[in-house]
């Protein structure tokens, strides 16, 4: 099975901030990995697939970038309603393994 | 607009049975695949089952096979997840997740999901 890590496993930012998480992968998923976005009480929302395509609705401040095994989201100006849970999801092999989570909250 | 509902859930004793359903509305049911995918309590998301279009391929994640079933009617546009000798360990919100491919293969990219619906088990 592949296993996902994430770094940070939390962090705290200002409105405003450029955020970065960074996955890796313990093995090559070229470029099927996924970034998904939950808040409390809520189901998650896909923000990012293959890697690196923006979902549609999603705000442009987020990217998403790496193939192999290393991978980043990238929120270039964080806002408010971005403060949440952000998860990454490899889709290269059944059983499709999600990441520990990165917990964004405010500073 | 795509709502995906799913129900079935509750407190249930160790090595009793569920089953979880999910209603589908706002989009083809039949051309895509269905997962369902689970949060323990304060923890992370764990993908538990897949389904193709046709239910002609199906995949499990090895801590729930051969006690779960997942199946759909595409005729009911409701995906069904038959949960068989329950452990304390599967208590979870479940959740219903649509795939944006037809192939489980191919799959797993959950684009839109449910609300979820909370399992218990304990005695």
């Amino acid at each position: 099975d592949i296993q996902m890590t994430q770094s940070p496993s939390s962090l705290s930012a200002s409105v405003g901030d450029r955020v970065t998480i960074t996955c890796r992968a313990s093995q090559s998923i070229s470029s099927y990995l996924n970034w998904y976005q939950q808040k409390p009480g809520k189901a998650p929302k896909l923000l990012i697939y293959a890697a690196s395509s923006l979902q549609s609705g999603v705000p442009s401040r987020f990217s998403g970038s790496g193939s192999g095994t290393d991978f980043t989201l990238t929120i270039s100006s964080l806002q408010p309603e971005d403060f949440a849970t952000y998860y990454c999801q490899q889709s290269y092999s059944t059983f499709f393994s999600f990441g520990p989570g990165t917990k964004v909250d405010i500073k | 607009e795509v709502q995906l509902v799913e129900s079935g859930g509750g407190l249930v004793q160790p090595g009793r049975s569920l089953r979880l359903s999910c209603a589908a509305s706002g989009f083809t049911f039949d051309d895509y695949a269905m997962h369902w995918v689970r949060q323990a309590p304060g923890k992370g998301l764990e993908w538990v089952s897949g389904i193709s279009w046709n239910s002609g391929s199906i995949g499990y994640a090895d801590s729930v096979k051969g006690r779960f079933t997942i199946s759909r009617d595409n005729a009911k546009n409701s995906l069904y997840l038959q949960m068989n000798s329950l452990r304390a360990e599967d208590t979870a919100l479940y959740y219903c997740a649509k795939d944006p491919n037809p192939e489980v293969a191919a799959a797993g990219t959950f684009d839109y999901w449910g609300q979820g619906t909370l399992v218990t088990v304990s005695s």
